[in-house]
This record gives structure tokens, C-alpha cells and sequence, in this order.
């Protein structure tokens, strides 16, 4: 089961917005709308931030969308501040394994 | 509050074996598939295996088919991953994950562990 595919790395300022991209097939994210993204820092607990493709968990914030088209995946953190430095994941029910992939991740610096 | 909590990680000869646990708490445990994920020193997560809330159901990456059986307590809210036969190539943070729901959403992991590290080291 091959990982799903992400930028290495992404970066901006603080205030702005990024865009990270999560592109899989058609056993995966194309085919199902169960995509998830996590916040990692290093040395802790992975956080989850979205699920089903689009929801936020209670207490994420709004600052969090993401989206699907095909078979890729976004993420979009707007009005970025320093603590949204850190590493993030995608991961979407595959039928291969009939559980999980993860993406390789996208390390994002905030400059 | 939710809690996951491994332990049982260490340093372990190459060919040699390994237990890991995971506590649950906060939960009522048997009602939620449970799930192992690894990282690797400088790589992203990798699925590990997982066991549906009952234990009537699981699954293993292929990289690690018959190495490794997830295994649960659900009296003690307790699920396990036996390793064996282990290589320098299974370094690494292990992780322990509870799904979000059941059906599709065991796919979600909306809580983890600290994790715990494995060193297969002689």
C-alpha cells in the first residue's frame, strides 16, 4: 500500500494562508469520503483536526478547512501563527487494506 | 477524559521479540476499534494494525504480516501488539489510536498516545 502524496514542505508568514495537498486514488481518498488530517509536533500525541473530509472536531479551530476534489485532498490553515508550525498528515480509508493510509507528510514552517 | 497510554517499549536484539500495551480510559473501551501506528526515526506515519472493538476482526499492514497479533483485554481496556522476529527496520515510535466511530470511521484516530519507542538494536 503505497502512501498518499504530500508537498515536503510548505511555509508562510504569519497571517497568511497554505494550502496543503493529499492526493491518493481511486481506492482511497477518490473513492471515499473519509479523509482525516493530524498535527504532529514532534515529541507528542498526533492531533486530529479534520475528518469525513471536511469536519472539525469540537475545539479545532476555525481556522482548519479543508476540502476533496478527485482524488485529492486539502487542507487550508488561514491566518497562520507560530504554533501552527509542526508536521501534518493526511490519511483516508483505503480499501486495500480496508483501514487506513497515511500520507508522507508536509512539514510547515512559519516564517 | 479520554487517555491512551502505551508502555512496554525498550531496546530488543534484532530477531528478538517484543509486547506492547495501551491503556484506555475515559471510554468504555470495548465500543471502539483501537489501532497501532509507527513512526520511524526522520519518516511519517505508518499504519500498523487494528482490531475491531469486539477483537472478532483484524488487521495488519503487509509489511508486517506475520510478525506481529494485536490483541485486546477489553475487562482490563487494554490492547496489545506481540512483535516478533524484529528488525533494525522496526525502530521506531509506536503509537496506540482510538477510532472515531465504527463502519468507515475506524479509519479516524481520534485520540493517541504519547507513544512509546522501539529500538531493535544488538
Amino acid at each position: 500500500q503505497s502512501a498518499l502524496t504530500q508537498p515536503a514542505s510548505v511555509s508562510g508568514s504569519p497571517g497568511q494562508s497554505i494550502t496543503i495537498s493529499c492526493t491518493g486514488t481511486s481506492s482511497d481518498v477518490g473513492g471515499y469520503n473519509y479523509v482525516s488530517w493530524y498535527q504532529h509536533h514532534p515529541g507528542k500525541a498526533p492531533k486530529f483536526i479534520i475528518y469525513e473530509v471536511t469536519n472539525r472536531p469540537s475545539g479545532v479551530s476555525n481556522r482548519f478547512s479543508a476540502s476533496k476534489s478527485d482524488n485529492t485532498a486539502s487542507l487550508t490553515i488561514s491566518g497562520l501563527q507560530a504554533e501552527d508550525e509542526g508536521d501534518y498528515y493526511c490519511s483516508s480509508y483505503t480499501s486495500t487494506s480496508a483501514v487506513v493510509v497515511f500520507g508522507g507528510g508536509t512539514k510547515l514552517t512559519v516564517l | 477524559e479520554v487517555q491512551v497510554l502505551e508502555s512496554g517499549g525498550g531496546l530488543v536484539q534484532p530477531g528478538g521479540s517484543l509486547r506492547l500495551s495501551c491503556a484506555g480510559s475515559g471510554f468504555t473501551f470495548s465500543n471502539y476499534a483501537m489501532n497501532w501506528v509507527r513512526q520511524a526515526p526522520g519518516k511519517g506515519l505508518e499504519w500498523v494494525s487494528s482490531i475491531s472493538g469486539n477483537g472478532g476482526s483484524t488487521y495488519y499492514a503487509d509489511s508486517l504480516k506475520g510478525r506481529i497479533t494485536i490483541s485486546r483485554d477489553n475487562s482490563k481496556s487494554t490492547l496489545y501488539l506481540q512483535m516478533g522476529s524484529l528488525r533494525a527496520e522496526d525502530t521506531a515510535i509506536y503509537y496506540c489510536a482510538k477510532s472515531l466511530g465504527g463502519s468507515y470511521l475506524r479509519s479516524t484516530f481520534d485520540y493517541w498516545g504519547p507513544g512509546t519507542v522501539v529500538t531493535v538494536s544488538s
